[in-house]
């Protein structure tokens, strides 16, 4: 059984730019979240999809988007970068989602710097 | 205060130590609870998962929940290099999103 894919797993863009970060999910598994993760922070969450719905957010600024296709597939935007998004995004999914059992299975992630 | 709380370390330790990890919790409303490992340039993966107060053993690990005290735990017996890593604990319930500790970073001397 497929892990769970990341895309791009690196890339590097500059203050202002906007990026779009992709993740398809182990197949079957309806919940995708998504988790910011930096030295100073840990691992922050940003948002959970549940069958193309988002079920819960964290707190983060409204830059910070995200969206969950029909196949379950899910992508993550972030508008206006500035330095402090430089971290690494990782994606996580689950069959029945967070509040369920809380068991998640995380992509490598996709490292962001922001110049 | 963060809801979950773990001393980031680093932690070394020598080959064939026990190793004991820990972190503390304030959200009452936890149900579960649950022990990642990440290697570095990995995304982090499930190691052990525990319901209840109580001890949980898988192998060399064992994870511990006292909920009277809001503690968990993680031993490691036995340790191998193959287990440096970052460690990081995490608490749950039906209310929402995992909450992750920061993670302890331990490294396994041979």
């Amino acid at each position: 059984k497929a892990g769970v894919t990341q895309t791009p797993r690196y890339l590097i863009k500059t203050r202002g730019q906007q990026v779009t970060l992709s993740c398809s999910p182990i197949s079957g598994h309806r919940s995708v979240s998504w988790y910011q993760q930096t030295p100073g922070q840990g691992l922050q969450f940003l948002f959970e999809y549940f069958s193309e719905t988002q079920r819960n957010k964290g707190n983060f600024p409204g830059r910070f988007s995200g969206r969950q296709f029909s196949n379950s597939r899910s992508e993550m935007n972030v508008s206006t970068l500035e330095l402090g998004d430089s971290a690494l995004y990782l994606c996580a999914s689950s069959p029945n989602g967070q509040g369920n059992t809380g068991e998640l299975f995380f992509g490598e992630g996709s490292r962001l710097t922001v110049l | 205060q963060k809801e979950v709380e773990q001393d980031p370390g680093p932690l070394s330790v020598p080959e064939g130590a026990i190793v004991s990890l820990n972190c503390t919790y304030s959200n009452s409303a936890f149900q579960y609870f649950m022990w990642y490992r990440q290697y570095s340039r990995k995304g982090p993966e499930l190691l052990m998962y525990t319901y209840s107060s109580g001890n949980k053993e898988d192998g060399r690990f064992t994870a511990q929940v006292d909920k009277s005290s809001k503690y968990i735990s993680l031993f490691i017996r036995d340790s191998q290099p193959s287990d440096s890593a970052t460690y990081l604990c995490a608490g749950g319930g039906s209310q929402g999103n995992l909450i992750f500790g920061k993670g302890t970073k331990l490294s396994v001397k041979p």
